[in-house]
C-alpha cells in the first residue's frame, strides 16, 4: 500500500495564479481532510469530506475549493493564489467512526507551496 | 470549544536525557487524545493515543497519560536518542466528524 500520497511536493506560484493539489489514498478510507501548517500555528483544517461526492468547510476555508469525485481522491484548489496561502499543505484520511481502526488519521508527506 | 495548548519549543537535550513535553486541552464532551510526530521533510505519524481518562498511551519508549482532572496529556520519555529529533504535536479529536485539533508543535533536538 502506498498509503496517502500528495502531488506535487513543491510548487511556486505567482499571485493570482491557480493550481490544484491532489491527494490520493489506497486504504479505502471514507473520511479525508486537507490541513495547512504554518510556523507556530500547528495544523488547521481547511476542508474535509466524509464520503465520495461530499465536502464541507473546516476552520480556514476561504480562498480554497475542494472536490471528492472519487472515493480515493481529494482535490484542493486555489483559484487565485495569494501570498497568505504560502504554507505546507497536508492531506489525511481515516475510516469512519463505526470502524474499530478509526482512531488514526493517516497523513500524506505534504506539499510545500510558495506564493510570490 | 476544543483547543490544545502545547509547551513552546524548541527543546534541546543531550542523548539519554529525560524528556517532558507538556500538553493541556479544553474540550466539550470526552475527547480522544493523541501525540503525532513529524520527522524532517515528512508528514505526521501517530505516535500514541489514549481514548479515555486514565488511559496510558505508549510507543517507542514514549508515554502519555490521559488526566481528566488536570486536562493534560504530557509526553514523556526516559532516555531520548538523536533519532527522536522531530516536531511533536499534541492533538485531540472531538466528537463531531473526527476532526483533529492540534497544538502548535514542539521542536525537539537531541545532541549526541
Amino acid at each position: 500500500n502506498a498509503g496517502v500520497t500528495q502531488t506535487p511536493k513543491f510548487r511556486v506560484l505567482k499571485t493570482g495564479q491557480s493550481m490544484t493539489l491532489l491527494c490520493a489514498q489506497d486504504m479505502n478510507h471514507e473520511y479525508m481532510y486537507w490541513y495547512r501548517q504554518d510556523p507556530g500555528m500547528g495544523l488547521r483544517l481547511i476542508h474535509y469530506s466524509v464520503g465520495e461526492g461530499t465536502t464541507a468547510k473546516g476552520e480556514v476555508p476561504d480562498g480554497y475549493n475542494v472536490s471528492r469525485l472519487k472515493k480515493q481522491n481529494f482535490l484542493l484548489g486555489l483559484e487565485s493564489a495569494a501570498p497568505s496561502q504560502t504554507s505546507v499543505y497536508f492531506c489525511a484520511s481515516r475510516y469512519p467512526p463505526d470502524r474499530a481502526e478509526y482512531n488514526e488519521q493517516f497523513f500524506g508527506p505534504g506539499t510545500r507551496l510558495t506564493v510570490l | 470549544g476544543n483547543s490544545v495548548t502545547q509547551m513552546e519549543g524548541p527543546v534541546t537535550l543531550s542523548e539519554e536525557a529525560f524528556l517532558t513535553i507538556n500538553c493541556t486541552y479544553t474540550a466539550t464532551g470526552y475527547p480522544s487524545l493523541f501525540w503525532y510526530v513529524q520527522y524532517p521533510g515528512e508528514g505526521l505519524q501517530l505516535l500514541l493515543k489514549a481514548t479515555k481518562a486514565d488511559d496510558k498511551g505508549s510507543n517507542k519508549g514514549f508515554e502519555a497519560t490521559y488526566r481528566k482532572e488536570t486536562t493534560s496529556f504530557h509526553l514523556e520519555k526516559g532516555s531520548v536518542q538523536v533519532s527522536d529529533s522531530a516536531v511533536y504535536f499534541c492533538a485531540l479529536r472531538g466528537s463531531t466528524l473526527g476532526r483533529l485539533y492540534f497544538g502548535r508543535g514542539t521542536q525537539l533536538t537531541v545532541w549526541p
